[in-house]
């Protein structure tokens, strides 16, 4: 079974700056997805960015990037020119890439990012 | 294109009682999967519907379960509320497709079991 890590609950940043936030998984298999989810205190989770693993290349987003090692298996988002309205749960999370895990997520336990104004 | 809508938004139940609650798609979308969210747990996932099947579950007993109907609106029906029931409950949905797979998310169903 896959399972997610984030090892930071809680993260601060001051407006405008960059912060990144830390995700490790573990799974056996080679071709999955990867997702950042925000989720503000009205609850509504938000997509962030996603990645696909069989990609080399790092996902971008606007401000929002991750930085993405198969091999380490990490996945980190780093939000740069961090504003107010950043502030949220983040949430990891991965998805096996088909079968019957297709509409699964396995999500990690949130970091909560407070920015400062 | 409206996003997915969950009713209701909240619920007051008392242990013992059994509780529906519903979730319509975007548009298009054939997929819906259910997730509740407690501060001890975190997300887990209850089960996915896709065609009218269901096409994997979690690790939930059996007083959880769930359908979806021809125009992809899905239902999850708890039964003999516990204590322990009492979560946020998400529902998602994609078209499940290669190209197109992302889960988007509902509101969610604050339920309260007393």
């Amino acid at each position: 079974a896959q399972t997610v890590t984030q090892s930071q609950p809680e993260m601060s940043v001051q407006e405008a700056e960059t912060v990144t936030l830390s995700c490790t998984y573990d799974t056996s298999e080679s071709d999955y997805y990867l997702f950042w989810y925000k989720q503000p205190p009205s609850r509504q989770m938000i997509l962030v960015i996603r990645q696909e693993a069989y990609k080399q290349q790092n996902a971008t987003e606007n401000r929002f990037s991750v930085n993405f090692q198969k091999a380490a298996k990490s996945f980190s988002l780093k939000i740069s020119d961090s504003q107010l309205g950043d502030a949220a749960m983040y949430f990891c999370a991965y998805r096996s890439s088909g079968g019957t895990s297709y509409g699964k997520l396995t999500f990690g336990q949130g970091t909560i990012l407070t920015v400062h104004p | 294109k409206a996003g997915v809508t969950q009713t209701p938004r909240y619920l007051i139940k008392t242990r013992g009682q059994q509780v529906t609650l519903s979730c319509s798609p975007i548009s298009g979308h054939r997929s819906v999967s259910w997730y509740q969210q407690t501060p001890g747990q975190g997300l887990q996932f209850l089960f996915e519907y896709f065609s009218e099947t269901q096409r994997n579950k979690g690790n939930f007993p059996g007083r959880f379960s769930g359908r979806q109907f021809s125009n992809s609106r899905s239902e999850m029906n708890v039964s003999t509320l516990e204590l322990g029931d009492s979560a946020l409950y998400l529902c998602a949905s994609s078209y499940r497709t290669a190209l197109s797979d992302t889960q988007y998310f509902g509101p969610g169903t604050r339920l309260t079991v007393l």
